[in-house]
C-alpha cells in the first residue's frame, strides 16, 4: 500500500530534550515536506526536501532540522524542544516539483513538550 | 499561491449531495484548484484537483466557473465519514518549493 509513515504518532518530552521524528515513503517520490498543525494558525511548512541531499526552509523552520539521506527518508529533528514546539505535526510527499497529483500525508505526530 | 475564501461551516443531511463552494477571483492563469480533506485530526487527505474543466473522480466532482473564480466541490452522496474539514487550495506548478497553502477551510457536518 502506498503510503507515508509517521513514528511515533504520540511522544511526550521534556524541554532539552533532543528528538526525532521519522517519516518514510514507499512511493519513489522525490518531494518530501513536514508541516506543523495548531489551532487558530491551521497547517503550516516547516522544512521541504526536492530530492536526496536538498533541503530548505519553510515559513516555521525556527528550532528544527532535517535531513534527506535516502529518498524514501525525511526526518524531523528537534535538537532542544521546547514548549512551544507542542503541535501535530504531519509529514508530506509528492512525486515531484510541477507534479500534478496530490500529495500524500502521514498519519501525524502528536508532540508534547514539558 | 492565489487566496481563497470559504464559508467557516455548512452541514447536509446523509445521503444528500454535499456542495462546497470556494471563491478564488484573484487566481492567475497557471495556478490550479486543489481540494483537500482532514478527519478530526488525521492527516490530509487528496481529494480532487483541475485548471479549468470540471473534474470527476470517484470521491468527488469539482465544477471550476467558467472565468476560474470560484469552485464547487460535490460530494454525490454524503456519508457520516464525509463529515471533516475541507480545505480549498489554488497552487501554481512553478516554483522550487511544491507548498500548499492552507486556509482555514469549511467544516462539513453530516447529519443523520
Amino acid at each position: 500500500e502506498a503510503q507515508v509513515t509517521q513514528n511515533p504518532r504520540y511522544l511526550i518530552t521534556v524541554t532539552g530534550k533532543k528528538l526525532t521524528v521519522t517519516c518514510s515513503q514507499n512511493m519513489n517520490h522525490e518531494y518530501m515536506s513536514w508541516y506543523r498543525q495548531d489551532p487558530g494558525l491551521g497547517l503550516r511548512q516547516i522544512y521541504y526536501s526536492m530530492n536526496v541531499e536538498v533541503t530548505d526552509k519553510g515559513d516555521v523552520p525556527e528550532g528544527y532540522k532535517v535531513s534527506r539521506k535516502e529518498k524514501r527518508n525525511f526526518p524531523l529533528i528537534l535538537e532542544s524542544p521546547s514548549p512551544n514546539q507542542t503541535s501535530l505535526y504531519f509529514c508530506a510527499s509528492t512525486p515531484g516539483q510541477g507534479a500534478r497529483g496530490g500529495y500524500t500525508f502521514g498519519s501525524g505526530t502528536r508532540l508534547t513538550v514539558v | 499561491d492565489a487566496k481563497t475564501t470559504q464559508p467557516p461551516s455548512m452541514d447536509c443531511a446523509e445521503g444528500r449531495a454535499a456542495n462546497l463552494p470556494c471563491n478564488h477571483s484573484t487566481i492567475s492563469g497557471n495556478e490550479y484548484v486543489y481540494w483537500y480533506r482532514q478527519i478530526h485530526s488525521q492527516g490530509p487527505q487528496y481529494i480532487i484537483h483541475g485548471l479549468k474543466n470540471n473534474e470527476t473522480n470517484e470521491m468527488a466532482s469539482l465544477i471550476i466557473t467558467e472565468d476560474r473564480k470560484s469552485s464547487t466541490l460535490i460530494l454525490p452522496h454524503a456519508t457520516l465519514r464525509d463529515t471533516a474539514v475541507y480545505y480549498c487550495i489554488v497552487r501554481a506548478y512553478t516554483g522550487a518549493n511544491s507548498k500548499l497553502t492552507f486556509g482555514k477551510g469549511i467544516t462539513l457536518s453530516v447529519r443523520p
